[in-house]
């Protein structure tokens, strides 16, 4: 199964909004519902921000939501802030298998 | 608290084995798969199987069937990542992670261990 494909980078600046995608094919992300986020910093574990497509862990700002559309899954940070600027990683878990996106580094201006 | 304790960093030769671990504490470690991912330096996430505690049942990524070997021992709420012959391409970071409630994500990760394979 190869990889979901991401946008290597993503901007924008405090305040606004931005969009990552992560692209696969119908016989994954278009079928199934299964598609997880990861927010990582520099030198640290990632996290799980977004799981099931759209339900964010407890304790997770609610500036992070999840969607879905065809082949295609989405991650939109509402109200960018400083902190937000990390590596973000999509995800579908598929049986017993789980890949990973290519992951999108996003720049806080 | 969950969390998930690994084993400390490695410096190791081309062609020796080596065993990292993964210990579970603040939930019942037989009910969450526990997964190991890959990460090279300055590189993406790379998933590379996962493990049933309760049954020890495993299941590997193509890109990783063969070259090593997820084990655990529910007894002590610890998983194990082993290699039998190390390449210097295994240099990376190791991290083990857990399934969450109801979801294959994983929601809780470790720390980390960093495996540094000399050729």
């Amino acid at each position: 199964q190869s990889a979901l494909t991401q946008p290597p980078s993503v901007s924008g600046s405090p305040g606004q909004s931005i969009t990552i995608s992560c692209t696969g094919t119908s016989a994954d992300v278009g079928s199934y519902t299964s598609v997880s986020w990861y927010q990582q910093h520099p030198d640290k574990a990632p996290k799980l921000i977004v799981f099931d497509v759209t339900y964010r862990p407890s304790g997770v700002s609610n500036r992070f939501s999840g969607s879905k559309s065809g082949n295609t899954a989405s991650l939109t940070i509402s109200g960018l802030q400083p902190e937000d600027e990390a590596d973000y990683f999509c995800a579908i878990h598929i049986i017993d298998n789980t890949v990973f996106g290519g992951g999108t580094k996003v720049t806080v201006l | 608290e969950v969390q998930l304790l690994q084993s400390g960093a490695e410096v190791k030769k081309a062609g020796e084995s080596l065993r990292i671990s993964c210990t579970g504490s603040g939930f019942t470690f037989g009910s969450h798969y526990i997964g190991w991912v890959r990460q090279k330096p300055g590189k993406g996430l790379e998933w590379m199987g996962r493990i049933d505690p309760t049954d020890s049942y495993t299941s590997y990524s193509p890109s990783f069937q063969g070259h090593v070997t997820i084990s655990a021992d529910r007894s002590i709420s610890t998983a194990y990542l082993q290699w039998s012959t190390l390449k210097a391409s295994d240099t990376a970071i190791y991290y083990c992670a857990k399934t969450g409630e109801g979801t294959d994500a994983f929601d809780i990760w470790g720390q980390g261990t960093m495996v540094t394979v000399s050729s």
